[in-house]
């Protein structure tokens, strides 16, 4: 199968940490990937993780993968209003050329 | 900063019309592919080429979307006739293929509205 899943919305403080999960069903998913979307705009790559890793660290964002539980996830540290977007979960198969398959989305809500 | 060009930003067209949007990748991608994101969800592929030639086009409604390619760097993707169903963010996106993680770069997209 080729779903990956989000939660729809995500409300936050600001200057808490917010976290935002992804399922997907794929097993031989090689990357997972996180976009960021503003409105109106294109998506922009915030992070990506090679399947044989279980944690990447990049400045206040955090991802953890469960391969096992096909699991991935987000976590966004000291969030602030301009984090306010939808962010968008994407897996990318071994076989199936580089394309990448996304999730709905989650539009996260920083209110101050 | 290296970008992907896609025009025109918005079009507004009635149903059964033509309509095209043009995208210019980043220089040097060989891969380009374009998703079609509906209001309120993921974006889904539409097409994907490595140079001029299609790779997948398996979700392409091949009745009334083409695409094309013709020298390996901008491309074009047609709608005739315009359904109301059309209505979604057209995006443009392109890769170095083999790059490891097949990083993709999107454009802003062109936002369609049909009446």
């Amino acid at each position: 199968g080729e779903d990956v899943e989000q939660s729809l919305f995500l409300s936050v403080r600001e200057g808490d940490s917010s976290v935002i999960n992804c399922t997907y069903t794929d097993s031989s998913s090689t990357y997972l990937y996180w976009y960021k979307q503003e409105p109106g705009a294109g998506l922009q790559l915030l992070t990506y993780i090679f399947s044989n890793m279980d944690m990447k660290q990049d400045q206040r964002l955090t991802v953890l993968l469960n391969k096992k539980d096909k699991h991935l996830s987000l976590r966004i540290a000291d969030t602030q209003t301009g984090d306010s977007a939808i962010y968008f979960c994407a897996e990318r198969h071994y076989n199936q050329g580089g394309k990448l398959i996304f999730g709905q989305g989650t539009e996260l809500s920083v209110k101050p | 900063e290296a970008e992907v060009a896609q025009s025109p930003r918005y079009k507004i067209t009635e149903k059964s019309q033509a309509v095209a949007f043009w995208c210019d990748p980043i220089s040097g991608h060989a891969t380009l592919y374009w998703y079609r994101q509906i209001l309120g969800q993921g974006p889904e592929l539409l097409v994907q080429f490595q140079d001029e030639s299609v790779v997948d086009d398996s979700q392409l409604p091949k009745d009334r979307f083409s695409a094309e390619r013709l020298k390996g760097v901008d491309s074009t993707l047609k709608i005739q006739p315009a359904e109301l169903g059309d209505s979604a963010m057209y995006l443009c996106a392109s890769s170095l293929p083999g790059s490891g993680a097949n990083v993709l770069t999107f454009g802003a997209g062109s936002r369609l509205t049909v009446l």
